[in-house]
């Protein structure tokens, strides 16, 4: 399968802070998804970006399609506590499947 | 239903046994997923049906796994003669136009 690459493996930072993540490939994709998981639950779907250069925003979340459509980013404004979990990437090729990075672990102390 | 159920939450078996693992998705959705996560990964795709058919089955890991969707709706993955390495969560989805909705996956414990 195809492997994605998500940095930083973890994160703790103060409440308040803004945080960063990306997801590369060596693959190029048509469709990039970003989801966070809380223990116990499944993913649940943060911001979908469909083509190259775009930006999108939900709430304090703002997540970019890079350009070269190999990597992708995620940057959370003023962190809160409930914005602990673990955050991954999706990348679509082609049809329906999604390949997922490792995932960025996010911790926020209060 | 509003979301996708998936039944039971947790599930241990003894190593042999055989296990079922049952996915409701969101009505109406013709796309359904199986992935499966191995603790602290992400999740890595096993079978794709689009209504009643499994035109993907690519990455389920051996002939140990079958899955079904009869009826075009309720899924059951199963697991014949269960592993230790077999141990995961298993996570469902159906699918629309903007991605995946995932239901809360079954943690599979063999022992």
């Amino acid at each position: 399968g195809q492997q994605l690459n998500q940095s930083p493996q973890s994160m703790f930072i103060q409440e308040g802070e803004d945080v960063s993540m990306n997801c590369t490939s060596s693959s190029i994709f048509n469709t990039w998804l970003w989801y966070k998981q809380e223990p116990g639950e499944g993913p649940v779907l943060l911001i979908a970006l469909y083509k190259a250069g775009e930006l999108t925003s939900n709430g304090r979340l703002t997540a970019q399609f890079g350009i070269t459509r190999k990597d992708s980013f995620l940057n959370i404004s003023a962190s809160i506590p409930s914005d602990v979990g673990i955050y991954f990437c999706a990348g679509q090729i082609t049809g329906n499947q999604f390949y997922f990075g490792t995932g960025t672990s996010l911790t926020v102390i209060p | 239903g509003a979301g996708v159920s998936q039944s039971p939450r947790y599930k241990v078996a003894k190593r042999g046994q055989d296990v079922a693992l049952r996915c409701d998705p969101i009505s109406g959705h013709v796309s359904l997923f199986w992935y499966q996560q191995a603790l602290g990964q992400g999740p890595e795709f096993l079978t794709y049906f689009q209504n009643e058919a499994q035109l993907d089955k690519s990455g389920l890991p051996s002939d140990r796994f079958f899955a079904e969707r009869p009826e075009g709706s309720v899924s059951t993955l199963k697991i014949q003669r269960t592993q230790q390495e077999d141990s995961a969560v298993y996570l469902c989805a159906s699918y629309d136009l903007y991605g995946y909705t995932f239901g809360s996956g079954t943690r599979l414990t063999v022992v």
